[in-house]
Parts: structure tokens; sequence; C-alpha cells
């Protein structure tokens, strides 16, 4: 089974600090994504990635920065967190063959409260 | 711009079928997916659609007509254990983007 991890559930920060959300795939994906999830805002997209060193912003990459120097890791960085940057924080994964990358797997999220 | 509809709230009963609809506006359209979540779960991949027609997948079947920029999602045989929310998703080149989410409430 493909397992998508990230580093923490739960997240308290305090405004202006700087934030590591760390996830990590095991299937040897090509492709990482990152979202965030708002009540009556679905999933947005932040950034992604389909290959190491490789990054693409999203429909909202303000106020954020990613890393993957790894292929099985990709990790998103707010640079300064503020207060409207709280929300659940999903990463997730694909395949880059054909239909497959349409199957994207999360991971369990981490909830991050920003005060 | 690229957007999807659907509804925000479907309630039902056991038993019962629910179809839930997604229309979208979207340019380099390459299929439609569909995702359920459970309250504090990760979203977990149900269908996709690439082609005009009907997809099965045991309860769960997939609909998508590309001339008129509409799919539903099927849940035949309602179980409590389904009461979650679906999100309906368009395939861009690399990217998915997402709808808003149709919470699904299933009653005894």
């Amino acid at each position: 089974d493909v397992k998508v991890t990230q580093s923490s559930r739960y997240l308290v920060k305090r405004t202006g600090e700087k934030v590591f959300l760390e996830c990590v795939q095991d299937m040897d994906h090509e492709n990482m994504f990152w979202y965030r999830q708002d009540p009556g805002l679905g999933l947005r997209l932040i950034y992604f990635s389909y290959d190491v060193k490789m990054k693409e912003k999203g429909d909202i990459p303000e106020g954020y920065s990613v890393s993957r120097e790894k292929k099985e890791r990709f990790s998103l960085i707010l640079e300064s967190a503020s207060t409207n940057q709280t929300s659940m924080y999903l990463c997730a994964s694909s395949s880059g063959d054909g239909r497959d990358q349409e199957t994207q797997y999360f991971g369990p999220g981490t909830r991050l409260l920003v005060l | 711009g690229q957007s999807l509809e659907q509804p925000s709230e479907v309630t039902a009963v056991e038993g019962a079928i629910v179809q839930i609809n997604c229309t979208y506006q979207t340019s380099g359209f390459y299929g439609l997916s569909w995702y359920q979540q459970h309250d504090g779960g990760a979203p977990t991949f149900l269908s996709y659609n690439a082609l005009d027609g009907l997809e099965e997948t045991g309860r769960f079947s997939s609909f998508l007509s590309r001339s008129d920029s509409y799919g539903y999602l099927l849940l035949q045989e309602l179980q409590m254990k389904d009461s979650a929310s679906y999100f309906c998703a368009v395939s861009g080149a690399d990217k998915l983007i997402f709808g808003t989410g149709t919470r699904l409430q299933v009653f005894p």
C-alpha cells in the first residue's frame, strides 16, 4: 500500500515563526503536492513538484515556499506564519505514469494553529 | 479560469440511492475524479473518468459527459459508513482542481 506520512498531526505556532511541514512518501512517486483545506473552500493547491528540485506554484502560493531535495520528501515552509495560515495542510503524491497519475494518495494531514 | 460546482450537502437514508452532481468549467480537461473524505481523515480516491460514460466499482458508479462538462457520483445501497464528504476534481496538466465538496449524511 502507498503510504504518505506527515511529520505532525497537530501543530501550534506563534505569529512570525518559521514553520516546516514535512511529507514523505514510500512509493517512488514522481509527483507531490501540498494543499490546504478550509471549511467551505475545499482543497486548494499551494505548490506541487513533479521531480526532485522542481517546484510549481499552485493556486495559493503566497506566504509559502517548498523544498524537494529528495524524491520521497516534499517540505512546505511558512516563512513567517500568520493567523490566516491556520488550516489543515494535506500532502499528496501520485505516479507520473498515464492514468495512474490521476490517483493522488493523501497523508493524514497536519492541523496547524497560528496564534 | 477553472471552477467546479457541486451541492454542499445531501441527505439520504440507509439502503437508498444518492447522486452527487458536479459541473465544471476548465481549460485543458483530462478527466474527472472523485474522492471521499471522512471527518478527521484524509481524502481517498474513489474513481476516475476520462471518457464519456459510466464506470462502476461495487456500490459506487461515476459518470462523465464531456460535452456537457458534467459528471456525477452514484452511491447505491447506502450504508451509514458512507457518511462523508465527497469531492469531485478535474485533471489538468499535472494537477487536480478540487470542488468544495458535498457532505453526505446517511440516516438509519
